[in-house]
């Protein structure tokens, strides 16, 4: 069955850099297009980015645009984001999702998140 | 970027209700319209995709309509394990965005 598993998340301090990882079992990780969301604690969701199957497209939220990078190595199955100039306000629980096709169409299936927390 | 709105913000239900939660576009996206049901402490599960189609898995009494900017997801005869929030998104246009959410919750 699809897993993903994500890792790297902890306490930073603003302005600082962090990197979240994704390793993804259970299918043919080349095949589907790649998305991190995040959710702040005790609000809604928010989309932050996505990659294509091959790492040919990407797109990001404008509020993380010029400070995250996502992106992926599909020989060891896994998927990056990349973050830096942390702010409070991307204080969230990160969740990898894979998506329904090898783009950007449908969020399918989520990991179970962790947890980055900018604070001085 | 595309807004996504939710009614009502919350709904108070007994097992066995019908419940309708509706979702509205800023602007037209035809039917690229997920809903998500989240649990707490738990990830988002996707219910329906493309506005109406049912993931696998999902019991059908969980069903989606509506094109262009005016969604429904409703749920017949709701059972103890789906009150939960649930989300709207659209992925017509980027960034993709979330409703606000519908909290459904034991009346």
């Amino acid at each position: 069955q699809v897993q993903l598993v994500e890792s790297g998340g902890g306490v930073v301090q603003p302005g600082k850099s962090l990197r979240l990882s994704c390793t993804a079992s259970g299918f043919t990780f080349s095949d589907f297009g790649m998305h991190w969301v995040r959710q702040a604690p005790g609000k809604g969701l928010e989309w932050v980015a996505v990659i294509w199957f091959d790492g040919s497209n990407e797109y990001y939220t404008e509020s993380v645009k010029g400070r995250f990078t996502i992106s992926r190595d599909n020989s060891k199955n896994t998927v990056f984001l990349q973050m830096s100039s942390l702010r409070a306000e991307d204080t969230a629980v990160y969740y990898c999702v894979r998506d329904w096709g090898r783009g950007a169409t449908t969020l399918e299936f989520w990991g179970q998140g962790t947890l980055v927390t900018v604070s001085s | 970027d595309i807004q996504m709105t939710q009614s009502p913000s919350s709904v108070s239900a007994s097992v066995g209700d019908r419940v309708t939660i509706t979702c509205r576009a800023s602007q037209g996206i035809s039917s690229w319209l997920a809903w998500f049901q989240q649990k707490p402490g738990k990830a988002p599960k996707l219910l329906i995709y493309t506005a109406s189609t049912l993931q696998s898995g999902v019991p059908s009494r969980f069903s989606g309509s509506g094109s262009g900017t005016d969604f429904t997801l409703t749920i017949t005869s709701l059972q103890p394990e789906d009150f939960a929030t649930y989300y709207c998104q659209q992925g017509s246009i980027f960034p993709f965005t979330f409703g606000p959410g519908t909290k459904v919750d034991i009346k």
